[in-house]
């Protein structure tokens, strides 16, 4: 079983699209994050929920929204997708706010054409 | 705020060297520290993690981390690696971030590993 997965895993669209992508996590944690890995690998965090509640909201363009329904789910709705956006972007999950550590979801690629 | 440096960009070793990777973080309160790995393709996995107790932690796969305070470092080692090591290596620091902490990563490094 899956601890962390995101749909999709591949993501191909052109500019101006908006665009979602779901994550949900089966490991009774109630925190859970975005984190975008751009091109040269690195990593930085984008949002936090926390049962439901944001904690963390890092310097992102507000065509990103998050949204989390519960605390097995964090989705991710990007409006006017641009070449920029481009980029891997992974969900993670951990239990407490101050987490002691997290867990991965496989990442998805998205491509902005 | 928190930062993490990995000074080593690209490592390329034969099988069985030994590899130590430098990891260096900038933060002046309590920290966990975590070794992350990165397979080709796939998502991140823990490999090792320390938040207090002996300074030194063994993790999974042969490999281990040593916490120096007084450096602020955090370096992975492993003594002797194969090719299915061949990966994206990354640090990362957990600190305050006002009501709640995130893991702020280190750029990361590329580890080759030749047969």
């Amino acid at each position: 079983d899956t601890a962390v997965s995101q749909t999709p895993k591949y993501l191909v669209t052109q500019m101006g699209n908006d665009k979602s992508i779901k994550c949900e996590q089966n490991l009774g944690h109630d925190t859970m994050y975005w984190y975008k890995q751009d091109s040269k690998k690195f990593l930085k965090i984008m949002f936090s929920y926390n049962n439901k509640e944001l904690i963390i909201n890092e310097t992102v363009p507000n065509r990103f929204s998050p949204k989390s329904p519960d605390k097995a789910h964090l989705n991710l709705h990007i409006n006017s997708l641009e070449l920029g956006d481009s980029a891997v972007y992974f969900c993670a999950s951990s239990s407490g706010r101050h987490l002691t550590e997290a867990f991965f979801g496989q990442g998805t690629r998205l491509t902005v054409v | 705020a928190q930062s993490v440096s990995q000074h080593n960009h690209h490592v390329i070793l034969s099988e069985a060297a030994s590899l130590e990777l430098g990891c260096n973080y900038s933060y002046g309160g309590t920290v966990n520290l975590f070794w992350y790995v990165q397979y080709p393709g796939q998502h991140l996995q823990l490999l090792l993690k320390y938040f207090s107790g002996d300074p030194l932690v063994k993790g999974i796969k042969g490999f281990e981390a040593e916490f120096i305070k007084s450096k602020f470092s955090f370096n992975l080692r492993k003594p002797s690696v194969q090719w299915s090591d061949t990966a994206e290596y990354f640090c990362a620091v957990n600190a305050r971030a006002g009501t709640a902490s995130k893991l702020t990563f280190g750029t990361g490094t590329r580890l080759q590993v030749t047969l």
